[in-house]
């Protein structure tokens, strides 16, 4: 089993939509969570962390349930310019600092 | 602030030539990383630094690669002999240990090819 599993997608949705992805981790030890957006042929850049309360920032909203081992990002009035990979990261077994990236999630909003 | 600066973005080789990658982190960082991004695939882990000391190389292909980060700022990468299948996008990352995880940021990658 993978230490991180993601939907590879694409997920192809319109201007205006909401989308959802999910992730979980294996690791129930793991401490830290985020999720990271990388454009095409660009470097991965820090969207959000995510915190057992949830968070907010502002169209992004990210959950963690510790429970289930399960990650999840959610878009609200999806934009052009949201198309992209999106790539959940857990810090990995007995070690901080050491973060373990999922495959990622490819978003393609529409016009 | 400037960012992560690694070179050269991009680098074409054959097989069996040796290569170098070269990052310079964001100033103040102490952690700096190395990442192997596969396409289709998440950044994986080679090494990583705190200060000057490489404090976890466990996923390093020793045989081939080594790293240095000497002065604790800048660091390289080398694959020698590069292999057909170290063909990927290499990226270094930095960060400011501080609590549970630092905050990573990436610099914009080497994309090797190698023939």
């Amino acid at each position: 089993r993978k230490e991180v599993e993601q939907d590879p997608g694409p997920f192809n949705v319109p201007e205006g939509a909401t989308v959802a992805f999910n992730c979980t981790y294996s690791n129930s030890a793991s401490q830290s969570f985020f999720w990271y957006r990388q454009d095409c042929r660009k470097e991965p850049k820090l969207l959000m962390s995510v915190y057992s309360s949830g968070n907010e920032d502002g169209r992004f909203t990210a959950q963690l349930n510790r429970a289930s081992q399960y990650i999840s990002l959610l878009i609200r009035d999806s934009k052009l310019s949201d198309s992209a990979t999106y790539l959940c990261v857990v810090n990995g077994k007995g070690a901080t600092n050491k973060l373990i990236f999922g495959t990622g999630t490819l978003l393609a909003v529409q016009p | 602030e400037a960012g992560v600066v690694q070179s050269p973005r991009y680098k074409i080789i054959e097989k069996k030539q040796p290569v170098a990658f070269w990052c310079n982190p964001i100033s103040g960082h102490n952690t700096l990383y190395w990442y192997r991004q596969n396409l289709g695939q998440g950044p994986e882990l080679l090494i990583r630094y705190e200060n000057e000391e490489a404090v976890d190389d466990s996923q390093l292909p020793k045989d081939r690669f080594s790293a240095e980060r000497l002065k604790g700022v800048d660091s390289t990468l080398k694959i020698q002999p590069a292999e057909l299948g170290d063909s990927a996008v290499y990226l270094c990352a930095s960060g400011l240990a501080q609590g549970v995880t630092d905050t990573q940021y990436f610099g914009p990658g080497t994309r090797l090819t190698v023939l």
